[in-house]
């Protein structure tokens, strides 16, 4: 079975820029978690999708948002980017997103703003 | 209120030896833990989990972890450290929040295996 893909590994923009991040989820999972790590903030929770539409949040301001298709595939949109946006961005499934449920990550994709 | 500590930012291990990665946490109700491992420039690979049952659970790669309620303890463990288990290791925990629930992940340790 295939795993979480996440496209494009390595995005670079500057100040000002808009950006579309993309994951497809393992076969048969429909929940979608978004994830922001860097070294000083480590790994911090973005948004949860299920079944097309956000179950959870975390503390990030606006300009970050996304999406789930049918498919169970996400987006992420980070609009007008700053300095403070480089990170590694990664994408985790699971089958629904229950306590018990393992989360299964991408490789990431790596944003340098400029 | 932090969910989970991982109190060492580092731990440097002998090649053959047994390791130790310590993880606390702390939730209302019911613990649901994670352990996952990190290379360099790659996502979190899951290594096991703790939902209920036996307090230590066996997962991949030769690793295990055991659950101490009384200590609200989560420690990774591995009989003997192998060079390419150097990574960073997270632990995380499921918790209810406001809007359902969510992983909260503790800093991160770094683990080198020292040939």
């Amino acid at each position: 079975k295939a795993g979480v893909t996440q496209t494009p590994r390595y995005l670079i923009k500057t100040r000002g820029q808009q950006v579309t991040l993309s994951c497809s989820p393992i076969s048969g999972h429909r929940s979608v978690s978004w994830y922001q790590q860097t070294p000083g903030q480590g790994l911090q929770f973005l948004f949860e999708y299920f079944s097309e539409t956000q179950r959870n949040k975390g503390n990030f301001p606006g300009r970050f948002s996304g999406r789930q298709f049918s498919n169970s595939r996400s987006e992420m949109n980070v609009s007008t980017l700053e300095l403070g946006d480089s990170a590694l961005y990664l994408c985790a499934s699971s089958r629904t997103g229950g306590f018990t449920d393992t989360q299964y990550f991408g490789p990431g994709t790596r944003l340098t703003v400029l | 209120a932090q969910s989970v500590a991982q109190p060492e930012d580092q731990v440097k291990v002998a090649e053959g030896n047994p390791l130790t990665v310590k993880c606390t946490y702390s939730v209302s109700g019911n613990p649901y833990l994670f352990w996952y491992v990190q290379y360099p420039n790659r996502g979190l690979q899951f290594l096991l989990k703790y939902i209920t049952g036996d307090n230590l659970v066996k997962g991949s790669y030769g690793f295990e972890a055991e659950f101490n309620k009384s200590q609200t303890s989560f420690h990774l463990k591995k009989p003997s450290a192998l060079v390419s288990d150097s990574a960073l290791y997270f632990c995380a925990v499921r918790e209810i929040n406001n809007t359902g629930n969510q992983f909260y992940f503790g800093t991160g340790t770094s683990l080198t295996v020292i040939p």
